[in-house]
């Protein structure tokens, strides 16, 4: 069971990355899947989440409105468009299934190694 | 958001040591928190649910325990293995928010 992260950088402010998550070993279309940053120096923060159908997702106050989360069920790939970037973006960005919900929310029990992302003029 | 306060945020121990962590959430969580532990370079690792509930193939020298807003991660006999940073997450509702973390030296 594998989560492979790509599409990290280093991007200006104002600009836009698109981050992939490849998955392998799972049951890609019956997996809810989020994504996940940490800044440097701090702990994890939740940035967005989709569930088994598109229609519903989750996005942190933080990412909003410049970002969007999407899933290529044929792919079994996770997506993660981010415009209008900004420095306080700079982080290493993580994939991770979501298990145990408590029907509102979930625990994470698989994740990659993540993917660099630096916003810098 | 549902704010979590872990503690302390360093804790140093010896080999053989019982330790314990404790997360307090800014309002009730039922028992909808999980612990993960992070090394560096790493991913964080799933340890605990729904308090409690050892996630499979975590050694039993890690427990949780606690509900409401009072929770704690216990580690007994502490191996070199577990110097890691120790989180809580709230699961309750969105977002999931976690913990400050909690880095154990040995």
């Amino acid at each position: 069971v594998q989560l492979v992260e790509s599409g990290g950088g280093v991007v200006p402010p104002g600009g836009s990355l698109r981050l992939s998550c490849a998955a392998s070993g799972l049951t890609f279309s019956n997996s809810i899947l989020h994504w996940f940053r940490r800044a440097p120096g701090k702990g994890p923060e939740w940035v967005s989440g989709i569930g088994i159908g598109e229609a519903e997702t989750h996005y942190a106050d933080s990412v909003k409105g410049r970002s969007t989360i999407s899933r290529d069920n044929a792919r079994n790939t996770l997506y993660l468009q981010m415009n209008s970037l900004r420095d306080e973006d700079t982080a290493v960005y993580y994939c991770a299934r979501g298990v145990h919900s408590s029907g509102r929310c979930d625990v994470f029990d698989i994740w990659g190694q993540g993917t660099a992302v630096t916003v810098s003029s | 958001d549902i704010q979590m306060t872990q503690s302390p945020s360093t804790l140093s121990a010896s080999i053989g040591d019982t330790i314990t962590v404790t997360c307090r959430a800014s309002q009730s969580i039922s028992s909808w928190l999980a612990w993960y532990q992070q090394k560096p370079g790493k991913a964080p690792k799933l340890l605990v649910y729904k308090a409690s509930t050892l996630e499979s193939g975590v050694p039993s020298t890690f427990s949780g325990s606690g509900g409401g807003t009072e929770f704690t991660l216990t580690i007994s006999s502490l191996q070199p293995d577990d110097l890691a940073t120790y989180y809580c997450q709230q699961y309750e509702s969105y977002p999931p928010t976690f913990g400050g973390g909690t880095k154990v030296e040995i």
